[in-house]
């Protein structure tokens, strides 16, 4: 059974501060998402990574692939209220449904 | 292009009613995923289908849940005689395909805005 762990559980920082938070498994995956959720929403979609190494950019979300495919990391820069929300990873593989994480829980205060 | 869509957004239910939740797919899009999410936590797979079959209904509870996705009409997740641990928000997802290049654009998964289900 496939197993996505992300860490932390919960993190909350003050606007404009810089974070990371982490996708770990002890699984391969062919490709590893990110969505976002808020509240009484579903999630939305950020990025997809398939590359080993690969690092990919949007905005100030910086998103990497480790490079065994088991692992992925999200960083924010200078992090703003409106990054609140849940943060997701979903990793799949080849024939097999996506898994997702438990999430991590970001609040940033003013 | 519309988004993928569910309905109701809110749904209450009284012990052993029937409970059943709507999933319209986004336009071009032959393959519907259901999940369940419980509050605080994050999302568990229920089933997957295409239409007119189901490929993966790995995470469905054996009893009293059924999905369908007919040739005609949006996937439907029905919950028969539902008791209080069935209230969750019950998301729907779709994506082009499961094929092709694993991470393309093609069985990327967009969600549709939920179902909250409650059970009084």
């Amino acid at each position: 059974t496939q197993l996505l762990e992300q860490s932390p559980q919960f993190l909350s920082i003050q606007e404009g501060e810089n974070l990371t938070v982490y996708c770990n498994s002890s699984s391969v995956f062919s490709s590893l998402q990110w969505y976002r959720q808020e509240p009484g929403e579903g999630p939305v979609l950020l990025v997809t990574v398939v590359t080993g190494g690969e690092v990919k950019k949007l905005k100030r979300l910086t998103f990497q692939f480790g490079d065994a495919r088991k692992d992925s990391s999200l960083h924010i820069t200078a992090a703003q209220p409106g990054d609140t929300g849940l943060y997701l990873c979903a990793g799949a593989s080849y024939g097999q449904n996506f898994v997702f994480g438990p999430g991590t829980r970001l609040s940033v205060l003013p | 292009n519309a988004g993928v869509m569910q309905n109701p957004r809110h749904l209450v239910r009284r012990r052993g009613q029937e409970a059943r939740l709507r999933c319209s797919p986004m336009k071009g899009h032959s393959h519907v995923y259901w999940y369940r999410q419980l509050p605080e936590e994050g999302l568990k797979f229920m089933v997957y289908l295409q239409k007119e079959n189901i490929i993966d209904e790995s995470g469905m509870p054996k009893e009293r849940f059924s999905a369908e996705f007919p040739k005609e009409g949006p996937s439907i997740l029905r919950i028969q005689q539902v008791v209080r641990g069935d209230s969750a928000a019950y998301f729907c997802a779709s994506s082009r395909s499961d094929t092709g290049l694993p991470g393309s654009s093609y069985n990327e998964q967009f969600f549709g805005p939920g179902t909250r289900l409650t059970v009084l």
